[in-house]
């Protein structure tokens, strides 16, 4: 079973609208950390933001929102106020066995945002 | 500049030939890992090393493999190329100690087989 799932295949979204990219994730591990990076045509990969599975409160960080959703195992990434820099693909990724373990990556999700 | 430092940026080689790719992790960081991204693929992860001694293994082909030196940078080669093999790759390190603390990732390499 894979471990991160992100099935939309392609989203779109106006300049300044809000956008929400899914992921869903299997783990029978108590302890665990959820992660998106953007990754621009230019390649390099950019963390932005990070949840715990023991953190009570949704993370932010800035523009980017992660509604975590422990019983139904999804941590969704909310971008607010959609910026053209935007338009990247955005990776889902999930720690899990402790601190200086492996991440395991969903197969990515293309935003393109419309001006 | 992320502090991962992956050398060469770009390399174009010839079907079955031997290449080696070198990552020079943040100061500081353990751990070292290897990924692989494939056209349209997510991040595939090949191996981990931590502080000079294998830590974990993905899925790495046998003609592949890897190493970390005592000044923590870490090779990874690749022998017998095929076609296939051409993808990016990157290197990320992490420090630890808590699992907030994220990975750091180099800029890849970018490896094409002809």
């Amino acid at each position: 079973a894979q471990k991160i799932t992100q099935t939309q295949p392609g989203m779109f979204v106006q300049e300044k609208e809000a956008v929400t990219l899914d992921c869903t994730y299997d783990t029978s591990d108590p302890s665990y950390g959820l992660f998106w990076y953007k990754q621009p045509s230019s390649g390099e990969m950019i963390f932005l933001i990070y949840q715990g599975s023991y953190d009570q409160q949704n993370a932010t960080e800035g523009r980017y929102s992660l509604n975590f959703q422990k019983a139904r195992k999804s941590a969704n990434l909310v971008i607010s106020a959609s910026q053209l820099g935007d338009s990247a693909m955005y990776f889902c990724a999930m720690r899990e066995g402790g601190a200086n373990s492996k991440l395991t990556f969903g197969k990515g999700i293309t935003l393109s945002v419309r001006p | 500049d992320s502090g991962v430092t992956q050398t060469p940026k770009h390399l174009i080689t010839a079907t079955g030939q031997r290449v080696t790719l070198r990552c020079s992790p943040r100061s500081g960081d353990l751990s070292v890992y290897w990924y692989q991204q494939s056209l349209d693929q997510g991040l595939q992860f090949l191996i981990q090393y931590y502080n000079g001694e294998e830590r974990a293994k993905g899925n790495i082909l046998e003609r592949f493999s890897a190493q970390q030196f005592p000044d923590l940078h870490s090779e990874l080669n690749l022998s017998s190329l095929e076609l296939g093999d051409s993808a990016l790759y990157f290197c990320a390190s992490s420090s630890g100690p808590t699992m907030r603390d994220g990975y750091t990732f180099g800029s890849g390499t970018r490896l094409t087989v002809v």
